[in-house]
């Protein structure tokens, strides 16, 4: 079984603090997507990283694909509470079927 | 672009009736569709994933009797809850992709499924 650990699982921070959420497996992904998720709503994309060792930038937000292809991270710089909600990895797998396999997930609070 | 409907976004049924619940990409054609469950302030589940035109492959626990999926259409996934029970009760959120070589996919925003 193919799984996603994130952490920390949950996160409370005060506006300004800069994060990392880590999300890690044993199993190697085509590609490794990341989701914020408000209550009672679908996931958001945030950003997709295919290559082994890729960083992208999202203005606050910096994303890292592991060089095995095996793990990820999500630095958030100067949280802001519009930072607040569910983040969420997602591996694309190839085994059989191009399927997606959700990490564990990580709940963040950003106080003002 | 790459907008997600579901319909609808909430619903209440009886314990043993049956449920439909309806997934679309508006702006583009979806090769593939997911469907997930999600419970109380936890992650998603894969249920299964569906490619236009074929079946459904259900993942390892799901009863594909029980939730029954149809990809009639390359903008249109149905899921149907069929005799409904309390244990079915959960947040179902649908996600379409544009093709196999494509890494995106784009969910909708999902529907509160309530069995009473």
């Amino acid at each position: 079984t193919q799984l996603l650990e994130q952490s920390p699982q949950f996160l409370s921070i005060q506006e300004g603090e800069n994060l990392t959420v880590y999300c890690n497996s044993s199993s190697v992904f085509s590609s490794l997507q990341w989701y914020r998720q408000e209550p009672g709503e679908g996931p958001v994309l945030l950003v997709t990283v295919v290559t082994g060792g890729e960083v992208k930038k999202l203005k606050r937000l910096t994303f890292q694909f592991g060089d095995a292809r095996k793990d990820s991270s999500l630095h958030i710089t100067a949280a802001q509470p519009g930072d607040t909600g569910l983040y969420l990895c997602a591996g694309e797998t190839q085994t059989g079927t191009y399927k997606y396999i959700f990490g564990t997930g990580t709940r963040l609070k950003v106080l003002a | 672009g790459a907008v997600v409907s579901q319909h609808p976004s909430w619903v209440i049924c009886k314990s043993g009736t049956s449920v439909k619940i309806e997934c679309r990409s508006l702006d583009f054609q979806a090769t593939t569709m997911f469907w997930y469950r999600q419970f109380p302030k936890q992650s998603l589940m894969l249920m299964a994933t569906s490619n236009e035109g074929s079946k459904a492959t259900y993942e390892q626990g799901v009863e594909k009797d029980k939730f029954l999926i149809n990809h009639a259409s390359l903008t249109l996934s149905t899921l149907t809850v069929t005799s409904a029970h309390p244990e079915d009760s959960s947040f179902y959120i649908c996600s379409a992709r544009a093709g196999f070589n494509i890494y995106e996919q784009y969910f909708g925003p999902g529907t509160r499924l309530t069995v009473t």
